[in-house]
């Protein structure tokens, strides 16, 4: 069974703060994608990370993959009130019966207060 | 190109009654996966469909099904409704290629309330 810890599960600072959010797993994952989620509303697909030591920045959001495949990070620099929302990271493992199956973390609930 | 629907939205039902859920995926994607999203539990994995073939399924009861048509579109039903499913259902379509590593799209969701 593949896991994925989430941390942290709760994120409240101030605008134009920077912040950090943490996938971790002892699986291997052949790829691994961070969604947002708004309240009432399906995940929407921030990055998809698929090499180890993998990095991909989407404007203010750094994504990383760690180098065995097993935890990635989100990192977010200056922080807007547009950010807030529910984050999530899901692993994937390519192949066999694990076709089709995300694993989800627990996902973060981030506040960025103007 | 559109986006993965799915239909209803909403829905209100009554304990020990059935329901069944649409998902139309991204025109070209073969593969739906189904998964509930509750406070408690999160985003559970229910099972993926593929050729109208079930492929993968998560530890959920035989209550719930689903099935795939042969153009793609996905249903799932869940039968003699319990409390407990009251939840956020919601269906993912990706290409589904053999050896690529692929990336799932959520439809909106649809909110399931058991009274």
């Amino acid at each position: 069974t593949q896991l994925l810890e989430q941390s942290p599960q709760f994120l409240s600072i101030q605008e134009g703060e920077n912040l950090t959010v943490y996938c971790n797993s002892s699986s291997v994952f052949s790829s691994l994608q961070w969604y947002r989620q708004e309240p009432g509303e399906g995940p929407v697909l921030l990055v998809t990370v698929v090499t180890g030591g993998e990095v991909k920045k989407l404007k203010r959001l750094t994504f990383q993959f760690g180098d065995a495949r097993k935890d990635s990070s989100l990192h977010i620099t200056a922080a807007q009130p547009g950010d807030t929302g529910l984050y999530l990271c899901a692993g994937a493992i390519t192949g066999g019966t694990s076709y089709g199956k995300l694993t989800f973390g627990q996902g973060t609930i981030l506040t960025v207060h103007p | 190109k559109a986006g993965v629907t799915q239909t209803p939205r909403y829905l209100i039902k009554t304990r020990g009654q059935q329901v069944t859920l649409s998902c139309s995926p991204i025109s070209g994607h073969r593969s739906v996966s189904w998964y509930q999203q509750t406070p408690g539990q999160g985003l559970q994995f229910l099972f993926e469909y593929f050729s109208e073939t079930q492929r993968n399924k998560g530890n959920f009861p035989g209550r719930f099904s689903g099935r795939q048509f042969s153009n793609s579109r996905s249903e799932m039903n869940v039968s003699t409704l319990e409390l407990g499913d009251s939840a956020l259902y919601l269906c993912a379509s990706s290409l589904r290629l053999a050896g690529v590593r692929e990336t799932q799209y959520f439809g909106p969701g649809t909110r399931l309330l058991v009274l």
